[in-house]
């Protein structure tokens, strides 16, 4: 089974701290991806990375940054947390399909809070 | 018009009811279907993923897919109480790996 961990499932920040999310995957997957998920607007995409030290934008990027410096970890960096950036933040893997795409797998989510 | 379209609910239903939850979509270029279930405070577990148009079954769990309508369906038979959660559809293009989500339905089975 594929398991993908995120280092904290609830998270307590002040504004304007910079914050660090992890996440780590056990199932050598090369592509890796940071979603946050709030009440009536569901998953959004912030960045997403296909290999070591690349990275995309997705559709929400502004005020994040993320880190690969290794195949299986993925990090997502608030650079100055502000208080519209509480939610809840999913990481998901999946494996780089040939000819065909794979599914996405999550983690449990870490619930953030920037007071 | 939004890509997707998923009624949030909450729809609640006795034990052992059918449930069939849907979406909607616009684009054409949608080639994967998913379905992931969420529990309160959890991820989403991947349920159903297909290719293409038609049905799969997956023990109670049947996703179907109506690509000329732009319409995919997940039936639920026997629902048990700990079907009790949030149902995501998710659809993605041929070749690029970022995934559409539906906002959920939220689905109750009381026993």
């Amino acid at each position: 089974d594929v398991k993908v961990t995120q280092s904290s499932r609830y998270l307590v920040k002040r504004t304007g701290e910079k914050v660090f999310l992890e996440c780590v995957q056990d199932m050598d997957h090369e592509n890796m991806f940071w979603y946050r998920q709030d009440p009536g607007l569901g998953l959004r995409l912030i960045y997403f990375s296909y290999d070591v030290k690349m990275k995309e934008k997705g559709d929400i990027p502004e005020g994040y940054s993320v880190s690969r410096e290794k195949k299986e970890r993925f990090s997502l960096i608030l650079e100055s947390a502000s208080t519209n950036q509480t939610s809840m933040y999913l990481c998901a893997s999946s494996l780089a399909g040939t000819g065909s795409n794979q599914p996405q797998h999550f983690g449990d989510g870490t619930r953030l809070s920037i007071l | 018009q939004k890509e997707v379209e998923q009624d949030p609910g909450p729809l609640s239903v006795p034990e052992g009811a059918i449930v069939s939850l849907n979406c909607t979509y616009s684009n054409s270029a949608f080639q994967y279907f998913m379905w992931y279930r969420q529990y309160s405070r959890k991820g989403p577990e991947l349920l159903m993923y297909t290719y293409s148009s038609g049905n799969k079954e997956d023990g109670r769990f049947t996703a179907q897919v109506d690509k000329s309508s732009k319409y995919i369906s997940l039936f639920i038979r026997d629902s048990q109480p700990s079907d009790s959660a949030t149902y995501l559809c998710a659809f993605m293009n041929t070749g690029f790996q970022k995934l559409v989500f539906g906002t959920g339905t939220r689905l109750l089975v009381s026993p």
